[in-house]
Parts: C-alpha cells; sequence; structure tokens
C-alpha cells in the first residue's frame, strides 16, 4: 500500500487566495484526521471523519476553513480566505476503525501563506 | 482538557547511551501513542499501548495507568534515532491531544 497520500507537499499562495490541500487515506481505512502542525501549538486535531462523516470539528480555527469527506478514498481541507497566520504543515491521517488503533500519518503539506 | 506534558524537551546523547523520554498527562486515558517525527517532518506511530510494555526492536515503551505516566526508552541509541518524539493521549473516541514533543540528538 501506498500509505496516505497528500497533496500538494508544499505550497506557497498569497494572503486572500483559496487554498486547497488533498487527502488519500490508506484503502479500508474508514476513519480520516486532519491535523495542523505550528512552532508555537505543536500538533493539533483540525477535524476528523468516520465513515465520512464529521465526528469532531471543534478544532477547526475559523469559518475560513471547512473541510469535506465526498466518498471513502478522498478528503480536502479548504482555506478560503487565507491568512499568513495559516502558515503551517497540515497533515492527514487514517486509520481502520473508530478507537483503539494506531493512526497513519501522510507527509504533510507545507502551506506558506504571504 | 488533557494536559500533556514530556521531558525532557530536548536531549542529546552519544551513540550506545540508553534513553528515556517520559510522559505525563492529567486526565484518564483510553490509550496513549508514542510518534516519532523524522527531521524530513515525516511523523511514524511507534507505539499504541493502553497497559503495560511494548517493545518493537531496540523500543520499549511502557506505560502506568494509576500513576498516568509513560516512558519511551532506547536501547543502543544511535544517530539515526535521532528525531521529535511526540506523546499522544486518547480519552475517548479518536481525539488524540499531543505533547510538545521531545527533540533527541543521538551523537556518533
Amino acid at each position: 500500500d501506498a500509505g496516505v497520500i497528500q497533496s500538494p507537499r508544499h505550497e506557497v499562495t498569497e494572503m486572500g487566495q483559496e487554498v486547497t490541500l488533498r487527502c488519500k487515506p490508506i484503502s479500508g481505512h474508514n476513519s480520516l484526521f486532519w491535523y495542523r502542525q505550528t512552532m508555537m501549538r505543536g500538533l493539533e486535531l483540525l477535524i476528523y471523519f468516520n465513515n465520512n462523516v464529521p465526528i469532531d470539528d471543534s478544532g477547526m480555527p475559523e469559518d475560513r476553513f471547512s473541510a469535506k469527506m465526498p466518498n471513502a478514498s478522498f478528503s480536502t481541507l479548504k482555506i478560503q480566505p487565507s491568512e499568513p497566520r495559516d502558515s503551517a504543515v497540515y497533515f492527514c491521517a487514517s486509520s481502520f476503525a473508530f478507537s483503539y488503533n494506531e493512526q497513519f500519518f501522510g507527509p504533510g503539506t507545507r502551506l506558506t501563506v504571504l | 482538557k488533557n494536559e500533556v506534558e514530556q521531558s525532557p524537551q530536548n536531549l542529546t546523547a552519544q551513540e550506545g547511551e540508553f534513553i528515556t523520554i517520559n510522559c505525563s498527562y492529567s486526565v484518564g486515558i483510553s490509550a496513549l501513542h508514542w510518534l516519532q517525527q523524522h527531521p524530513g517532518g515525516g511523523i511514524v506511530s511507534l507505539f499504541m499501548l493502553s497497559s503495560g510494555k511494548k517493545k518493537h526492536g531496540r523500543l520499549i515503551a511502557t506505560i502506568n495507568i494509576q500513576e498516568k505516566h509513560s516512558s519511551l526508552h532506547i536501547t543502543a541509541s544511535h544517530p539515526r534515532d535521532s528525531a521529535v518524539y511526540i506523546c499522544a493521549v486518547r480519552e475517548g473516541g479518536s481525539r488524540l491531544t499531543f505533547g510538545e514533543g521531545t527533540q533527541l540528538t543521538v551523537n556518533p
């Protein structure tokens, strides 16, 4: 298996632009997680899905952030409009079953908002 | 919210040394994870445990539920073990709360 796939790996954009990050979980996994990592705050859970349904989005910073999972093999995290403080590494992870299983992380997307 | 504290924040060792990284948390949990983040940024899950001890190669993870404490041990450390080690706890469901990480540097 190729593991969790994220694209793009790097994104540089200007403030105010829309940014879309993409994630393909490991085949057969039914839980998907979006994390953000910054120097100041470390790793934070933004949102997670179980069977394509958002379960907990309390970590989503504000209305500029939205996430979707239209099917079991694809998810997007969108920021509109982007701001410099959104600059971070965004990780997607997946696991099998709702809990008590390890999560497999993607390589991350490094986002820079100028 | 669970408070997860790791110690030390930074650790430098000589190749071959035995290394211990500690993690304490404040609220009862269902599971604890140890993650390794490579210098290139990738994150790998090392262990997930809810009791006792697990071993994988030179890595050993232990947890004491009563004391709300876990340790990650590395035996015969090697420069390739240099990475950030992150402790994360799960209280219920799938939400993880992360520690700040321990930066380990192993010198040859």
